[in-house]
């Protein structure tokens, strides 16, 4: 069973900083790794797949790194929706299982 | 663009068994795994299970023995039940559909709450 974790698990910043969050897998997962955005109230939204994707919409200050067993998530600059809960992702192929961190709250600082 | 929209009763007792749908409006059913996840401020994002157009399903190991997804494809719905429901699975729980591994969309959540 893949384990996902993330660190650290509370990013305070300030707005128009840059935010580095981190996802470590216990085994390697190649590059099958995505990244999602909660706000408060909200179902999470995708941001990055296969590591380092954007997904459809993402602004560009957003961008993934990685693969085997170590992730990173980027925030090239906060905007003020920025802050919020972060998690990290895998589906494994056998057995088939949907895995995700534990997630990283980004605050204003 | 995709909707996913879900219902089922919000307030159970223990024992009783968690039943909720999601419809799926403006995208293919076929092609993708159509999943139930649920959220609680302890355990964060928990992956129940998942189901395909065709009824193949996969769980979670941990909830396997009292949970069970079906699909109509006729109505493009699925379906998730989750018996003998303890104060533990009380949760926000989304349905979900995921592509190659990745969820790209989500329903709007509803917050089940198990009391007696």
């Amino acid at each position: 069973e893949i384990v996902l974790t993330q660190s650290p698990a509370t990013l305070s910043l300030s707005p128009g900083e840059r935010a580095t969050l981190s996802c470590r897998a216990s085994q390697s997962i190649s590059g099958f790794l995505a990244w999602y955005q909660q706000r408060p109230g909200q179902a999470p939204r995708l941001l990055i797949y296969d590591a380092s994707k954007r997904a459809t919409g993402i602004p560009a200050r957003f961008s993934g790194s990685g693969s085997g067993t170590d992730f990173t998530l980027t925030i090239s600059s906060l905007e003020p929706e920025d802050f919020a809960v972060y998690y990290c992702q895998h589906r494994s192929n056998w057995p088939p299982r949907v895995t995700f961190g534990p997630g990283t709250k980004v605050d204003i600082k | 663009q995709v909707q996913l929209q879900q219902w089922g009763a919000g307030l159970l007792k223990p024992s009783e068994t968690l039943s909720l749908t999601c419809a799926v409006y403006g995208g293919s059913f076929s092609g993708y795994y159509w999943s139930w996840i649920r959220q609680t401020p302890g355990k964060g994002l928990e992956w129940i299970g998942e189901i395909n157009h065709s009824g193949s399903t996969n769980y979670n190991p941990s909830l396997k023995s009292r949970v069970s997804i079906s699909v109509e494809t006729s109505k493009n719905q699925f379906s998730l039940k989750l018996t003998s429901v303890t104060a533990a699975d009380t949760a926000v729980y989304y349905c979900a559909r995921t592509i190659f591994g990745v969820v790209r969309g989500w329903g709007q959540g509803t917050l089940v709450t198990v009391s007696s």
